[in-house]
């Protein structure tokens, strides 16, 4: 039974527009979340995260929303550019096990 | 500061052979884990280490050994390789195992077995 489940294999939008990655979990135990970027050849980086104690955290252009009665999160990329074409990752932990679970990964592409 | 260094980039293995793929970090992190990544998919936890000589396995350990003789190296253990090992490999590590800790991720090794 996967955990986290990113719905949305791809996601095409236009340059300057909003980017909304979803993703949703089964665990109740998770209480930190992380999204992750990932371009070909090379590893993931971390992106941004938020506590289950927040319902939003900002970072520049990218801001995180936490739903814990729907248990889901969004990524939001504003505005897009065409460099934020790249896959996007998921993750989870709970704070007594530090190992992270992942989505599948979102595709972003970013239209010029 | 290189961060997370993992060789080989590619290997091509035929089944049955035996080998290893190295990870070094040197940041003076406490966690490294391995993970592997097959296409489509998110990644898959292989093994991971909360210090020298401490290891535990992960989600998918089976086929894999690892070893932490130092605070370095995290090396990952192919012992027979089989077509379902196929799949590209990251090693991560962070300073502590704590959930709020920054995972700082490898290149990333791409291995084929035949």
């Amino acid at each position: 039974d996967q955990q986290v489940k990113q719905n949305s294999p791809s996601l095409r939008v236009q340059e300057g527009r909003i980017s909304i990655l979803n993703c949703d979990y089964t665990n109740s135990m998770f209480d930190y979340f992380l999204w992750y970027k990932k371009y070909p050849a090379e590893g993931p980086t971390f992106l941004i995260s938020i506590s289950s104690i927040k319902d939003k955290n900002e970072d520049g252009r990218f801001t995180v929303f936490l739903n814990k009665s729907a248990k889901h999160l969004s990524l939001h990329i504003v505005p897009s550019q065409p460099g934020d074409s790249a896959v996007y990752f998921c993750a989870a932990r709970s704070t007594n096990a530090g190992k992270s679970t992942f989505g599948d990964g979102t595709t972003l592409t970013v239209k010029p | 500061n290189a961060g997370v260094t993992q060789t080989p980039k590619f290997q091509v293995l035929k089944t049955g052979q035996s080998m290893t793929l190295q990870c070094a970090q040197d940041m003076n992190h406490e966690y490294m884990s391995w993970y592997r990544q097959d296409p489509g998919m998110g990644l898959r936890l292989i093994h991971y280490s909360v210090g020298a000589g401490i290891t535990d396995q992960g989600e998918v350990p089976n086929g894999y050994n690892v070893s932490r003789s130092t605070t370095e190296d995290f090396p990952l253990r192919l012992l027979s390789a089989a077509p379902s090992q196929t799949s590209v490999y990251f090693c991560a590590s962070s300073y502590r195992a704590g959930a709020t800790d920054t995972q700082y991720f490898g290149p990333g090794t791409r291995l084929t077995v035949l």
